[in-house]
Protein backbone atom coordinates (compact mmCIF):
# COMPACT_ATOMS: atom_id res chain seq x y z
CA UNK A 1 0.00 0.00 0.00
CA UNK A 2 1.11 3.44 -0.70
CA UNK A 3 1.86 5.55 1.80
CA UNK A 4 0.22 8.20 0.03
CA UNK A 5 -2.79 7.44 -1.64
CA UNK A 6 -5.22 10.24 -4.22
CA UNK A 7 -8.70 9.95 -5.32
CA UNK A 8 -9.39 9.67 -7.77
CA UNK A 9 -7.36 9.20 -10.58
CA UNK A 10 -9.26 10.60 -12.95
CA UNK A 11 -11.75 13.50 -13.36
CA UNK A 12 -13.71 15.02 -15.71
CA UNK A 13 -15.88 18.16 -15.06
CA UNK A 14 -18.08 20.98 -16.43
CA UNK A 15 -17.19 24.35 -16.35
CA UNK A 16 -18.14 26.21 -13.12
CA UNK A 17 -18.47 22.78 -11.32
CA UNK A 18 -16.94 22.57 -7.76
CA UNK A 19 -14.46 19.98 -7.98
CA UNK A 20 -12.52 17.72 -4.78
CA UNK A 21 -9.47 15.78 -4.69
CA UNK A 22 -8.03 13.58 -1.80
CA UNK A 23 -5.46 13.04 -0.39
CA UNK A 24 -4.72 10.37 2.73
CA UNK A 25 -1.41 9.36 4.00
CA UNK A 26 -0.23 6.68 7.03
CA UNK A 27 3.27 8.23 8.11
CA UNK A 28 3.99 10.93 10.54
CA UNK A 29 4.27 14.31 8.52
CA UNK A 30 5.76 17.56 9.22
CA UNK A 31 3.81 19.14 6.34
CA UNK A 32 1.53 18.15 3.50
CA UNK A 33 1.88 19.95 0.16
CA UNK A 34 -0.74 20.29 -2.92
CA UNK A 35 1.42 20.57 -6.32
CA UNK A 36 0.17 21.05 -10.15
CA UNK A 37 1.72 19.85 -13.01
CA UNK A 38 0.37 20.78 -16.09
CA UNK A 39 0.79 18.84 -19.58
CA UNK A 40 3.74 20.43 -20.50
CA UNK A 41 5.41 18.88 -17.48
CA UNK A 42 6.16 21.51 -15.05
CA UNK A 43 5.27 21.30 -11.57
CA UNK A 44 4.23 24.19 -9.58
CA UNK A 45 3.61 24.46 -5.53
CA UNK A 46 -0.08 25.52 -4.82
CA UNK A 47 -0.09 25.17 -0.96
CA UNK A 48 2.03 23.90 1.84
CA UNK A 49 0.02 23.02 4.93
CA UNK A 50 0.65 21.69 8.25
CA UNK A 51 -2.93 22.36 10.14
CA UNK A 52 -6.29 24.27 9.12
CA UNK A 53 -6.86 25.41 5.87
CA UNK A 54 -5.65 27.91 3.12
CA UNK A 55 -7.30 29.90 -0.04
CA UNK A 56 -5.97 31.00 -2.94
CA UNK A 57 -8.09 32.87 -5.45
CA UNK A 58 -10.62 29.75 -6.51
CA UNK A 59 -7.93 26.60 -4.70
CA UNK A 60 -9.18 25.81 -1.05
CA UNK A 61 -6.80 22.95 0.66
CA UNK A 62 -7.75 22.06 3.85
CA UNK A 63 -6.15 19.19 6.22
CA UNK A 64 -7.24 17.11 8.86
CA UNK A 65 -4.47 16.08 10.82
CA UNK A 66 -5.98 13.53 12.94
CA UNK A 67 -7.71 12.15 10.36
CA UNK A 68 -4.10 11.78 8.13
CA UNK A 69 -6.42 13.11 5.03
CA UNK A 70 -6.48 16.77 3.22
CA UNK A 71 -8.87 17.43 0.67
CA UNK A 72 -8.18 20.43 -2.79
CA UNK A 73 -11.37 21.99 -3.55
CA UNK A 74 -11.46 24.19 -7.21
CA UNK A 75 -14.48 26.34 -6.90
CA UNK A 76 -16.20 27.50 -10.57
CA UNK A 77 -13.65 25.28 -12.23
CA UNK A 78 -12.36 26.44 -15.71
CA UNK A 79 -10.67 24.66 -18.22
CA UNK A 80 -7.28 25.88 -17.60
CA UNK A 81 -7.66 24.12 -14.07
CA UNK A 82 -7.35 20.82 -16.35
CA UNK A 83 -3.70 19.57 -15.04
CA UNK A 84 -2.54 16.86 -12.75
CA UNK A 85 -3.32 17.46 -8.88
CA UNK A 86 -0.30 16.34 -6.70
CA UNK A 87 -0.33 15.34 -3.08
CA UNK A 88 2.75 15.33 -1.09
CA UNK A 89 3.56 14.89 2.23
CA UNK A 90 6.93 15.80 4.06
CA UNK A 91 8.67 13.53 6.40
CA UNK A 92 9.31 14.62 10.09
CA UNK A 93 12.80 14.59 9.35
CA UNK A 94 15.70 17.11 9.04
CA UNK A 95 16.08 16.89 5.00
CA UNK A 96 12.48 17.95 3.63
CA UNK A 97 12.32 14.69 1.45
CA UNK A 98 8.47 14.22 0.35
CA UNK A 99 6.86 11.42 -0.42
CA UNK A 100 4.44 11.37 -3.31
CA UNK A 101 1.11 10.06 -4.52
CA UNK A 102 0.22 9.00 -7.61
CA UNK A 103 -1.60 12.55 -8.78
CA UNK A 104 -5.34 13.08 -10.22
CA UNK A 105 -5.48 13.88 -13.54
CA UNK A 106 -8.62 16.73 -14.01
CA UNK A 107 -9.72 17.47 -17.42
CA UNK A 108 -12.57 20.73 -16.98
CA UNK A 109 -14.32 20.98 -19.76
CA UNK A 110 -16.28 24.44 -21.44
CA UNK B 1 15.89 34.55 -11.00
CA UNK B 2 15.50 31.72 -13.46
CA UNK B 3 14.77 29.72 -10.74
CA UNK B 4 15.22 25.74 -11.03
CA UNK B 5 16.90 25.22 -14.59
CA UNK B 6 17.49 22.13 -16.18
CA UNK B 7 19.40 21.40 -19.14
CA UNK B 8 18.63 19.05 -21.58
CA UNK B 9 15.15 19.29 -22.05
CA UNK B 10 15.31 15.89 -24.22
CA UNK B 11 17.28 13.05 -24.50
CA UNK B 12 17.81 10.07 -26.75
CA UNK B 13 20.70 7.37 -25.44
CA UNK B 14 21.34 3.78 -26.41
CA UNK B 15 22.05 1.59 -23.82
CA UNK B 16 25.20 1.54 -22.18
CA UNK B 17 26.02 5.09 -22.83
CA UNK B 18 26.38 7.88 -20.04
CA UNK B 19 25.10 11.44 -19.59
CA UNK B 20 25.10 13.99 -16.94
CA UNK B 21 21.46 15.34 -16.58
CA UNK B 22 22.33 19.55 -15.45
CA UNK B 23 20.23 21.49 -12.55
CA UNK B 24 21.19 24.75 -11.30
CA UNK B 25 19.76 27.25 -8.98
CA UNK B 26 19.83 30.65 -8.78
CA UNK B 27 18.21 30.76 -5.01
CA UNK B 28 20.74 29.88 -2.90
CA UNK B 29 18.73 26.82 -1.77
CA UNK B 30 20.69 24.69 0.51
CA UNK B 31 18.63 21.88 0.14
CA UNK B 32 18.44 20.06 -3.61
CA UNK B 33 16.85 16.80 -4.88
CA UNK B 34 16.43 14.48 -8.12
CA UNK B 35 13.38 13.12 -8.98
CA UNK B 36 11.83 10.69 -11.75
CA UNK B 37 8.85 10.42 -12.86
CA UNK B 38 7.41 7.46 -14.69
CA UNK B 39 3.60 7.01 -15.91
CA UNK B 40 1.31 6.06 -13.54
CA UNK B 41 3.90 6.13 -10.71
CA UNK B 42 4.27 8.98 -8.09
CA UNK B 43 7.77 10.84 -8.28
CA UNK B 44 10.33 8.97 -6.09
CA UNK B 45 13.67 10.16 -5.20
CA UNK B 46 16.59 9.23 -6.64
CA UNK B 47 19.51 10.94 -4.53
CA UNK B 48 19.17 14.77 -2.82
CA UNK B 49 22.01 17.43 -0.60
CA UNK B 50 21.58 19.17 2.26
CA UNK B 51 24.30 21.31 1.02
CA UNK B 52 27.67 21.76 -0.83
CA UNK B 53 29.59 18.49 -0.37
CA UNK B 54 26.89 16.89 1.33
CA UNK B 55 24.48 14.02 -0.94
CA UNK B 56 22.60 10.95 -0.21
CA UNK B 57 20.51 8.79 -1.52
CA UNK B 58 16.99 8.52 -1.96
CA UNK B 59 14.99 5.84 -3.03
CA UNK B 60 15.83 4.88 -6.40
CA UNK B 61 19.78 5.53 -6.53
CA UNK B 62 20.65 2.95 -8.24
CA UNK B 63 22.28 3.35 -11.54
CA UNK B 64 23.01 7.14 -10.93
CA UNK B 65 25.65 9.50 -9.13
CA UNK B 66 25.66 12.36 -7.76
CA UNK B 67 27.93 15.45 -7.02
CA UNK B 68 27.37 18.76 -4.95
CA UNK B 69 30.51 20.83 -5.60
CA UNK B 70 28.67 24.44 -5.32
CA UNK B 71 25.31 25.40 -3.79
CA UNK B 72 23.84 26.05 -6.67
CA UNK B 73 24.92 23.09 -8.99
CA UNK B 74 23.80 19.27 -8.55
CA UNK B 75 24.23 17.32 -11.99
CA UNK B 76 23.10 13.82 -11.72
CA UNK B 77 25.01 11.22 -13.50
CA UNK B 78 23.49 8.22 -15.35
CA UNK B 79 26.32 5.73 -16.29
CA UNK B 80 25.72 2.69 -18.61
CA UNK B 81 22.24 3.75 -19.57
CA UNK B 82 19.69 0.48 -19.07
CA UNK B 83 15.84 0.70 -20.63
CA UNK B 84 14.56 1.12 -16.96
CA UNK B 85 16.25 4.59 -16.67
CA UNK B 86 13.72 6.10 -19.61
CA UNK B 87 11.78 8.04 -17.45
CA UNK B 88 11.26 11.85 -16.65
CA UNK B 89 13.62 14.15 -14.37
CA UNK B 90 13.00 16.39 -12.53
CA UNK B 91 15.09 18.48 -10.16
CA UNK B 92 14.19 20.35 -7.59
CA UNK B 93 15.25 22.53 -4.65
CA UNK B 94 13.70 24.14 -1.09
CA UNK B 95 13.85 27.13 1.02
CA UNK B 96 11.27 27.53 4.33
CA UNK B 97 10.03 24.20 3.11
CA UNK B 98 8.75 25.90 -0.07
CA UNK B 99 9.75 23.42 -3.30
CA UNK B 100 10.71 25.28 -6.86
CA UNK B 101 11.05 22.54 -9.74
CA UNK B 102 13.38 22.92 -12.95
CA UNK B 103 11.34 21.88 -15.87
CA UNK B 104 12.03 18.28 -16.35
CA UNK B 105 14.45 15.92 -18.69
CA UNK B 106 12.78 13.26 -20.71
CA UNK B 107 15.62 10.79 -21.41
CA UNK B 108 14.84 7.52 -23.43
CA UNK B 109 17.34 5.13 -23.83
CA UNK B 110 16.61 2.39 -26.43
Amino acid sequence: KNEVEQSPQNLTAQEGEFITINCSYSVGISALHWLQQHPGGGIVSLFMLSSGKKKHGRLIATINIQEKHSSLHITASHPRDSAVYICAVRQRDNTDKLIFGTGTRLQVFP
Amino acid sequence: NAGVTQTPKFRILKIGQSMTLQCTQDMNHNYMYWYRQDPGMGLKLIYYSVGAGITDKGEVPNGYNVSRSTTEDFPLRLELAAPSQTSVYFCASTQFYEQYFGPGTRLTVT
